[in-house]
């Protein structure tokens, strides 16, 4: 079984700064992709980055980056320079490589994101 | 523009109606899903469909019935709703079979209301 464990329910940063979003996860599978969502208020998911368990770097989408440490399985998101629009839940997610769980995608409980102007 | 079209984007439904909601992908994808999210809380997988097959049914009560009838549609029927089946109702597409790395896309989901 899978459980993916993000800690902070809520956060606050300034515009323009970089937050970190942190998330854990725990598997048996030895190969399982992470992923990261934004869900706005307006209900949405959308998809913002991927980190594969045996990619060797940290994955980066624009001003999103992924804080991949394996031996601690942690997949921490880094979002720089924080706008106004990336207000939102942000959920981190889990998929197995394997077996027939494959189609499953796990999330998190998430955290809501608060930028202020 | 979302590529996974869901509709309604909106529904109230009495305790004895019977509705449906639709969604609808044009990416090729081959396995579709259908997640229940209530308020503050993660999406919760429902049903998963691969190459238009049931392959997954997390224990979901009978009272929701999903169809797949061909590689781009998914539906969600429901009938005898209780109050406590309301939520955004999610649907998503991806790739089927072991295709590490990829994500699934989502569509903006209906918000059902059951009264």
């Amino acid at each position: 079984a899978q459980k993916i464990t993000q800690t902070q329910p809520g956060m606050f940063v300034q515009e323009k700064e970089a937050v970190t979003l942190d998330c854990t996860y725990d598997t048996s599978d030895p190969s399982y992709g992470l992923f990261w969502y934004k869900q706005p208020s307006s209900g949405e998911m959308i998809f913002l980055i991927y980190q594969g368990s045996y990619d060797q770097q940290n994955a980066t989408e624009g001003r999103y980056s992924l804080n991949f440490q394996k031996a601690r399985k942690s997949a921490n998101l880094v979002i720089s320079a924080s706008q106004l629009g990336d207000s939102a839940m942000y959920f981190c997610a889990m998929r197995p490589n394997s077996g027939g769980s494959n189609y499953k995608l796990t999330f998190g409980k998430g955290t809501l994101l608060t930028v202020n102007p | 523009d979302t590529e996974v079209t869901q509709t309604p984007k909106h529904l109230v439904m009495g305790m004895t109606n019977k509705k449906s909601l639709k969604c609808e992908q044009h990416m090729g994808h081959r396995a579709m899903y259908w997640y229940k999210q209530k308020a503050k809380k993660p999406p919760e997988l429902m049903f998963v469909y691969s190459y238009e097959k049931l392959s997954i049914n997390e224990s979901v009560p009978s009272r929701f019935s999903p169809e797949c009838p061909n590689s781009s549609l998914l539906n969600l029927h429901l009938h005898a709703l209780q109050p406590e089946d309301s939520a955004l109702y999610l649907c998503a597409s991806g790739r089927a079979g072991t295709t590490p790395g990829y994500g699934y896309t989502f569509g903006s989901g209906t918000r059902l209301t059951v009264v």
